[in-house]
């Protein structure tokens, strides 16, 4: 019940489509969900994050769902751009550490 | 400075040799993680510390690795009678009294044992 489950490990997309990731976990615990990126050569950093009372939220062209009742929340990347390559990490917290997926690597074809 | 600071940036090491990693967190963030990433790799969770609990060391992945942290700020891991599978980017992180905050990242130590 501790970890995250992330899918895709990689990702292709045409630069201008769409990209979506997606994580799932097993506890009741959790309550807070953050996603991060992580460039080449470069540390994490978060993008987005959402708590257990909201079902979605949007930054610009960032957007993260939560369905807390299936147990799973998806990153959604729309209009991507070259600079959008990267890795992507969800995470899960609640009454404990921070517990981090696999990450997925995105790559953005020309 | 305002954000988490990991020193060395790198170090070389000859096998079998011990090594300390240091994390500065952000001032008065209570929690702080370590982790390790292998070359397109994803993050291996080594050590939490939150406050003055007693730090969950269930990511460490041997005897060899160890880690402190004083006064509830600087932290060290270290590791001892490096082997060539400890090479790695040792990241540290830290984040603020309530659980469920964002991690704040440091830059990294890239480690290699030669």
């Amino acid at each position: 019940g501790e970890n995250v489950e992330q899918h895709p490990s990689t990702l292709s997309v045409q630069e201008g489509d769409s990209a979506v990731i997606k994580c799932t976990y097993s506890d009741s615990a959790s309550n807070y969900f953050p996603w991060y990126k992580q460039e080449l050569g470069k540390r994490p950093q978060l993008i987005i994050d959402i708590r257990s009372n909201v079902g979605e939220k949007k930054d610009q062209r960032i957007a993260v769902t939560l369905n807390k009742t299936a147990k799973h929340f998806s990153l959604h990347i729309t209009e991507t751009q070259p600079e959008d390559s990267a890795v992507y990490f969800c995470a899960k917290s609640g009454d404990d550490k921070i517990i981090f997926g696999k990450g997925t690597r995105l790559h953005i074809l020309p | 400075g305002a954000g988490v600071s990991q020193s060395p940036s790198n170090k070389v090491t000859e096998k079998g040799k011990d090594v300390e990693l240091r994390c500065d967190p952000i001032s008065g963030h209570t929690a702080l993680y370590w982790y390790r990433q292998s070359l397109g790799q994803g993050l291996e969770f080594l050590i939490y510390f939150q406050g003055n609990s007693a730090p969950d060391k269930s990511g460490l992945p041997s005897d060899r690795f160890s880690a402190e942290r004083t006064g509830g700020s600087v932290s060290t891991l270290t590791i001892q009678r490096t082997q060539q599978e400890d090479s790695a980017v040792y990241l540290c992180a830290s984040g603020g009294a309530s659980l469920n905050t964002e991690a704040f990242f440091g830059q990294g130590t890239r480690l290699t044992v030669v």
